[in-house]
């Protein structure tokens, strides 16, 4: 099975904190992705990579950048943390013919 | 733009009866829709796609693109049906890994009542 691991469960910053949020697939897949997960508006994608070094922005890009130095790693970077960032957030995987397989998602709390 | 409409936020039913979570989309090209679940403090897992046309855990859903609908159904909800399910698209393949990305609409949250 592929797995999609997520550094943490939960974690607490303070607002103006620089956050790293980091997932690790490990089935040699090419595309990654994060969402953010809130109550009543589903998933929306922040950013997306389809290849080590490239990113592409998703629906709601404004105040995270991401970094993929790696095939297996993917990082969201929230540069300066603010409370309206309080959320879920999820990475996932894929390969070209394969759906996506999800991290169990990080819960972040900005104070 | 894609979008994936899912009418309901919540949806109650009894054991036993038959459950149907509505699911629209706006897609230019051909795409490929999907049904995600999540369970009570589980992960989100695929559930089915369109374009292997299984059926999972008693679940079918069709792909009508006259209504540009991918309701999902079950002839008799279990109490474990109960979750967050999701309707999602993504365009066919093609190049770029743009094709490859996933709108998600909103969710259902299904309940089912013994």
């Amino acid at each position: 099975d592929v797995k999609v691991t997520q550094s943490s469960r939960y974690l607490v910053k303070r607002t103006g904190e620089k956050v790293f949020l980091e997932c690790v697939q490990d089935m040699d897949h090419e595309n990654m992705f994060w969402y953010r997960q809130d109550p009543g508006l589903g998933l929306r994608l922040i950013y997306f990579s389809y290849d080590v070094k490239m990113k592409e922005k998703g629906d709601i890009p404004e105040g995270y950048s991401v970094s993929r130095e790696k095939k297996e790693r993917f990082s969201l970077i929230l540069e300066s943390a603010s409370t309206n960032q309080t959320s879920m957030y999820l990475c996932a995987s894929s390969g070209w013919s394969d759906g996506y397989t999800f991290g169990s998602g990080t819960r972040l709390t900005v104070v | 733009a894609q979008r994936v409409t899912q009418p309901e936020k919540l949806l109650s039913v009894f054991k036993g009866a038959p459950v149907e979570l509505k699911c629209n989309y706006s897609y230019s090209g051909s795409p490929e829709l999907f049904w995600y679940v999540q369970y009570s403090r589980q992960r989100l897992q695929l559930l089915l796609r369109h374009i292997s046309r299984e059926s999972i855990k008693g679940f079918t859903a069709d792909l009508n693109k006259g209504e540009t609908s991918f309701h999902l159904k079950k002839p008799f909800a279990q109490e474990e049906d109960s979750a967050m399910y999701y309707c999602a698209l993504s365009g066919q393949g093609g190049s770029g890994g743009s094709n490859y990305k996933l709108t998600f609409g909103k969710g259902t949250l299904l309940t089912v009542n013994p």
